[in-house]
């Protein structure tokens, strides 16, 4: 699975838009963008994926660029409740359930 | 979505002693569970997967003799760590891959202290 690239840190204003960046330079045409986020002292969660379309859920929207080397997570009102780790991991279809997990970054959501 | 329980959620034992943690599949058959490990500021890593049936697959590094893992039935995967040490206290974290679902699905995970 390629590797990803995250900023370790990054805060928000309650209420904002939170836009997590990830590079993934090294991503193959069968290999999937996967966000997950860990809030302290929990498991992961899931939030949403994507191969190369813009995706959206009711948690947040995932964008993808056109060469596919990088994307964004995009929180659309974050909350305090949104403090979190967030994970940016890359995976090839085959591999469902057997994660590498990079450094993260952390979201630190402001009143 | 699918729900993934770990049990105990903390437990504190005394060096030597062994202690087993449960994964368990509440709602779904999992014939394969993933078994992670999260040092204090650091990040998950995998340490084993976990297949129904058959003896687990463990990553590099990590001692099969001292995480024993045991997936005996579809719903329920057990990692015992043997022969507790301090330096074995960590996050233990357990996730079930379920057929027709592309993301995984994790525990809440096992704080575990070894005095």
């Amino acid at each position: 699975d390629a590797k990803t690239t995250q900023p370790p840190s990054m805060d928000c204003a309650e209420g904002r838009a939170a836009n997590l960046p990830c590079n993934h330079s090294t991503i193959s045409g069968n290999e999937y963008v996967y966000w997950y986020r860990q809030i302290h002292s929990q498991g992961p969660q899931y939030i949403i994926h994507g191969l190369k379309n813009n995706e959206t859920n009711e948690m947040a929207s995932l964008i993808i660029t056109e060469d596919r080397k990088s994307s964004t997570l995009i929180l659309p009102h974050a909350t305090l409740r949104d403090t979190a780790v967030y994970y940016c991991i890359v995976r090839a279809a085959s591999n469902t359930g057997k994660l590498i997990f990079g450094q993260g970054t952390t979201l630190q959501v402001k009143p | 979505g699918a729900v993934v329980s770990q049990h105990p959620s903390r437990v504190i034992c005394k060096s030597g002693t062994s202690v087993k943690i449960e994964c368990r599949s509440l709602d779904f058959q999992a014939t394969t569970m993933f078994w992670y490990r999260q040092f204090p500021k650091q990040s998950l890593m995998l340490m084993a997967t976990s297949n129904e049936g058959s003896k687990a697959t463990y990553e590099q590094g990590v001692e099969k003799d001292k995480f024993l893992i045991n997936h005996a039935s579809l719903t329920l995967s057990t990692l015992t760590v043997t022969s507790a040490h301090p330096e074995d206290s960590s996050f233990y974290i357990c996730s079930a891959e379920l057929g027709g679902y592309t993301e995984a699905f994790f525990g809440q995970g096992t704080r575990l202290t070894v005095v």
